[in-house]
């Protein structure tokens, strides 16, 4: 079952701050984030594990909720790079990975 | 260090066409394979899951399949192809260990007219 992503798009200026949330209805072991320019292959971000534990990546950071079934990620004093659309992942057993349905950024000067 | 190759880049194939995309990685042994499919502003739909060669998953049924005749080889085909098939399809791939990023191949933009 695919993990739940809101907002489906997100508009901001450079320098703004924004949100990204992924949930599920099952158990999760770990998230992964990518990002995703367009017409190009998903890039890794980060990978979290169940625990609450969060992550950094230049300015973007990631934190997971075990008991919410829920991680969300922080695009900080965005930057015109960060422009994309961010999926999360989902591991279940045997490593499968499983994506949302993405959310499409855009970071305008 | 490992790659991944996946081709071709576009395809344009008329509907009731065969399909055949291969993607292979080097560098690496008895890697994860998937093939994920993402129509136009879409999520990563996955469609195909393998562990080791023979082993496939079929995520979603339809009429596109998977096999992996070699350990870094993963190919999805379809005998006809539907216009719904249309969308950029992306092979990936991961070490079985715990908590392994996936790696994507640049992916195959296919348009069935």
């Amino acid at each position: 079952q695919q993990p739940v992503q809101s907002p489906q798009a997100v508009i901001l200026r450079e320098g703004e701050d924004a949100v990204i949330n992924c949930s599920s209805s099952k158990a999760l072991y770990s998230v992964h984030w990518y990002r995703q320019k367009h017409g190009e292959a998903p890039v890794f971000l980060m990978i979290l594990l169940k625990g609450g534990e969060q992550k950094g990546h230049e300015k973007i950071s990631a934190s997971f909720n075990e008991k919410k079934q829920q991680s969300s990620l922080y695009l900080t004093a965005s930057q015109l790079s960060y422009s994309g659309t961010y999926f999360c992942g989902t591991e279940a057993a045997g490593n499968k990975l499983t994506f949302g349905g993405g959310t499409r950024v855009l970071v305008k000067p | 260090s490992q790659t991944i190759h996946q081709w071709p880049a576009t395809l344009v194939q008329p509907v009731g066409s065969p399909l055949s995309l291969e993607c292979t990685v080097e560098g690496t042994s008895n890697p994860n394979l998937y093939w994920y499919r993402q129509a136009a502003g879409r999520g990563l739909q996955l469609l195909f899951y393998s562990v080791g060669i023979g082993q496939i998953s079929s995520e979603v049924p339809q009429n596109l399949s998977a096999s992996r005749p070699q350990d870094r080889q993963f190919i999805l085909s379809s005998k006809k192809l539907l216009l719904s098939d249309s969308g950029f399809y992306l092979c990936a791939w991961s070490f079985t260990t715990d908590l392994a990023e996936a790696f994507f191949g640049q992916g195959t933009r296919l348009t069935v007219v």
